[in-house]
């Protein structure tokens, strides 16, 4: 079945410092795919999205681009701040399956030291 | 401003009590959606409804129920069933089940049995 594998955390990055975190998908289909984050002891909030290949999603000065070549969704930022600090989750929707829902990797948990 | 809400925010019960979680939306969704969170781990989804009366299970529904009797409203029975209750728990909604890949997430109720 369709899966999302994202890197472990916790990732500890000081201010200013660049980000990437990993995400690799399987999915039968073509999936939609999506970054959520959640802040502390709050529900998750879309990030970014990208509906196709070579689509390159943005938010917030967070950017990820759809690689079906290498079934990847990294999410990059260039100098992170102290409020990005969350759990940031991959996720794919497959459009084409039988009953349409989001599969969420694990997250990622993200800590930024000032 | 529209949004989807659940109440409480945290929730005590003991152990072989039912207890029902409320969830609320205003954005005029066809679709909801329930989830658990426990910790390091990503969403696990339980139940979902596409439109009034009609309610699917997800991939983990053993001990839990619901019931969708108006568009707005989605709550969540977790039985005594339930093993392992202790979580955090998710409800979302999304314009239908087309548009799957874009939910929106309540804040959360934290339920702890003990």
């Amino acid at each position: 079945g369709d899966s999302v594998t994202q890197m472990e955390g916790p990732v500890t990055l000081s201010e200013e410092a660049c980000l990437t975190i990993n995400c690799t998908y399987t999915a039968t289909g073509y999936p939609s795919l999506f970054w959520y984050v959640q802040y502390p002891g709050e529900g998750l909030q879309l990030l970014l999205k990208a509906t196709k290949a070579d689509d390159k999603g943005s938010n917030k000065g967070f950017e990820a681009t759809y690689r079906k070549e290498t079934t990847s969704f990294h999410l990059e930022k260039g100098s992170v701040q102290v409020s990005d600090s969350a759990v940031y989750f991959c996720a794919l929707s497959d459009l084409g399956s039988s009953a349409s829902k989001i599969i969420f990797g694990s997250g990622t948990r993200l800590s930024i030291r000032p | 401003d529209g949004g989807i809400t659940q109440s409480p925010k945290y929730l005590f019960r003991k152990e072989g009590q039912n207890v029902t979680l409320s969830c609320e939306q205003n954005l005029n969704h066809d679709a909801m959606y329930w989830y658990r969170q426990d910790p390091g781990q990503g969403l696990r989804l339980i139940y979902y409804s596409q439109i009034v009366n009609d309610f699917q299970k997800g991939d983990i529904a053993e001990g839990y129920s619901v019931s969708r009797e108006k568009k707005e409203s989605f709550p969540l029975t977790v039985t005594s069933a339930q093993k392992n209750p202790t979580a955090f728990y998710l409800c979302a909604s999304s314009i239908d089940l087309d548009y799957s890949y874009e939910q929106y997430f309540g804040p959360g109720t934290r339920l702890t049995v003990t």
